[in-house]
């Protein structure tokens, strides 16, 4: 079965510092993998999505992925962070045992930046 | 605007009543999907649905249902509705197919008494 992990709850960084949020998979054949973030009280708007390709997958705002496959991750980085940048982050992986491809979603990572 | 919209965004209603959230998507997508987030975050799919193929989590309550009544259109039916149905539900759509991304819809925050 698929599944990915998000191993820390919160992820707290100065403004302007590097951040990185993790995630692993683990899935049976090609992962299929992609983030969102959540402001409070929104939906979940994408980020970035690694089909197959280049290992590092740029997104919106600034944000970019890197696809490992033999560390199994996908972690999620962005060179300099922002205040607004604070959001609840999530990793997900298709389920390709269905035939419609729903996402299976980590528990979500807070992203904490300060000024 | 292209998107997916839910209505209502806000349902607090009694335990024991049925209630409706309706879902639109204007983006030509052909699948569709319900998602409930819990009160710790967590997101679980609960149905995902094409004109071809309803399937459902054998962990939802069949006194869950959605009803498509057409393409762009999913809406969730509840009845007997519980306390622990209280959560936030989520619509999204996607084109079929492993690239396809999900948009989601901005939510509906359902309280039950």
């Amino acid at each position: 079965a698929q599944s990915v992990a998000q191993p820390e709850d919160q992820v707290n960084v100065a403004e302007g510092n590097p951040l990185t949020v993790k995630c692993t998979y683990s899935v049976s054949g090609n992962p299929y993998l992609f983030w969102y973030v959540q402001y409070p009280n929104r939906g979940l708007q994408f980020l970035l999505k690694y089909i197959t390709g280049d290992n590092l997958v740029k997104g919106s705002y600034g944000f970019e992925a890197e696809f490992n496959k033999s560390q199994t991750s996908f972690h999620l980085k962005k060179p300099s962070a922002l205040v607004s940048d604070s959001a609840l982050y999530f990793c997900a992986v298709r389920d390709m045992g269905g035939s419609q491809g729903n996402l299976i979603f980590g528990k979500g990572t807070k992203l904490s930046v300060k000024p | 605007d292209t998107a997916v919209s839910q209505t209502p965004k806000y349902l607090v209603t009694q335990m024991g009543n049925d209630k409706s959230i309706k879902c639109e998507q204007n983006l030509g997508h052909d699948t569709m999907y319900w998602y409930k987030q819990d009160s710790k975050k967590f997101l679980k799919i609960m149905f995902s649905y094409n004109n071809k193929e309803l399937i459902i989590n054998e962990t939802v309550p069949n006194r869950f249902s959605p009803k498509s009544p057409d393409k762009a259109h999913l809406n969730l039916h509840i009845n007997s509705l519980e306390l622990g149905d209280s959560a936030v539900y989520f619509c999204a759509s996607s084109q079929t197919g492993t690239s396809g991304v999900p948009f989601f819809g901005p939510g509906t925050r359902l309280t039950v008494l």
